[in-house]
Parts: structure tokens; C-alpha cells; sequence
């Protein structure tokens, strides 16, 4: 089975700050991470991935991700957060021989101006 | 950019009453998925659909759940006779290909009250 959690439900930030959104995963075989972006009364929009190379993927908006294999952590981080940024975010894992996406519970991300 | 996009936005629906929910995936998919989010919990995998027939599909797709591919465009999830407790989000999602390091992209979602 493979699983996701997101320890922290909210996180606020200050703009113009570095913003870290954790995530950690458990899956058999390798994993293949994805962070997902949710706005109000919005669906899911795809920010991420990793797959396999570079343990840093970059991804939209100037979000990027460090995967950690020995931590299985597949962190979220921008530089320097905009209020734009604020909203709801989602790791994301497939792994082994599954076809679905198993989602954390989601962090809400504040960032005050 | 392509959309993945959900009619209705919202369903208000009667319990014991058949519901259906419509998607149409981005054109040149081929995998579909459904996908579900109680309000507070998470996003729950229901199904996925290629070629004319489930590949997957979870425990909570029972037998009261059904999807379809009616046409060359829209993909649909029925659910015959709804309970209180399907009340819920209900999100499509489409990609290009099954492999494991292709993103899904959703829709906007459908929002079920089963009153």
C-alpha cells in the first residue's frame, strides 16, 4: 500500500519569505511524487513531479521540490512566497504497480503581506 | 491550455436517486479517472478507465457506481442509488499516457449534495 502524510494542516508565511510545504511517502518500489495546487472552488492543477535524476525538480510558478530518498521526503519550497501563492496544496505518490494517485490530507498555505 | 472540464458544477440530488456526472477528459487522452474529496477529507481514488474498460478501481467503487464512455468525448460516473454519505466532491481527471511519470490533469469538479 502506498500512503502520504502532510504534517502540518496550515502554514503561514510572510511575503518575500522561503515557504516549505512537507511531505513524506511510503510506497513499494520507486516512487513518483507530484504536488498538486488547489484554489477556491477550483480543481487540482498540476505544479510538479519527480521521477527519477536530479534529487531538485523546478516546476511552475517558481515552486520547486527536493526529493530525499533516505528521509522519503519529497519537500514543496519557493524562495520568496507571494501572496498569490496562498492556497491549498497537495503531495501526491504513485509507486510499484499502481495506477492511481494517492493524495495527502493537504496543506493550507497562508502567505501575509 | 487544454481542460479537463465537469458539468454540473453542483448536483442537489435525493437520496435513493440516480445521479450522473459528466466529464470531457483534454482531447488526445487516453486514461481517465475519477476521483473523490469529502469535504475535510482527502482526495479519494475511485477508478480509472482505458480502452473501453475499468483498470482500476478502489474499494469504494462498489456496485453502485458504474462509468462509461458514451460517446468520443465525454466520460461519465453514475452512481444508481445515492446515499447521504455520497455527498462529496466528485473531481474527473484525464492523461496521456498510463505510465507512472505522467501528470493527471483535473477538472474543476462536480459538487454532490444528497439531501
Amino acid at each position: 500500500a502506498q500512503s502520504v502524510a502532510q504534517p502540518e494542516d496550515q502554514v503561514n508565511v510572510a511575503e518575500g519569505n522561503p515557504l516549505t510545504v512537507k511531505c513524506t511517502y511510503s510506497v513499494s518500489g520507486n516512487p513518483y511524487l507530484f504536488w498538486y495546487v488547489q484554489y477556491p472552488n477550483r480543481g487540482l492543477q498540476f505544479l510538479l513531479k519527480y521521477i527519477t535524476g536530479d534529487n531538485l525538480v523546478k516546476g511552475s510558478y517558481g515552486f520547486e521540490a527536493e526529493f530525499n530518498k533516505s528521509q522519503t521526503s519529497f519537500h514543496l519550497k519557493k524562495p520568496s512566497a507571494l501572496v498569490s501563492d496562498s492556497a491549498l496544496y497537495f503531495c501526491a505518490v504513485r509507486g510499484g504497480s499502481a495506477r492511481q494517485l494517492t493524495f495527502g490530507s493537504g496543506t493550507q498555505l497562508t502567505v501575509l503581506p | 491550455e487544454p481542460e479537463v472540464t465537469q458539468t454540473p458544477s453542483h448536483q442537489v440530488t435525493q437520496m435513493g436517486q440516480e445521479v450522473i456526472l459528466r466529464c470531457v477528459p483534454i482531447s488526445n487522452h487516453l486514461y481517465f479517472y475519477w476521483y473523490r474529496q469529502i469535504l475535510g477529507q482527502k482526495v479519494e481514488f475511485l477508478v480509472s478507465f482505458y480502452n473501453n474498460e475499468i483498470s482500476e478501481k478502489s474499494e469504494i467503487f462498489d456496485d453502485q457506481f458504474s462509468v462509461e464512455r458514451p460517446d468520443g468525448s465525454n466520460f461519465t460516473l453514475k452512481i444508481r442509488s445515492t446515499k447521504l454519505e455520497d455527498s462529496a466532491m466528485y473531481f474527473c481527471a484525464s492523461s496521456s499516457y498510463m505510465g507512472a511519470n505522467q501528470p493527471q490533469h483535473f477538472g474543476d469538479g462536480t459538487r454532490l449534495s444528497i439531501l
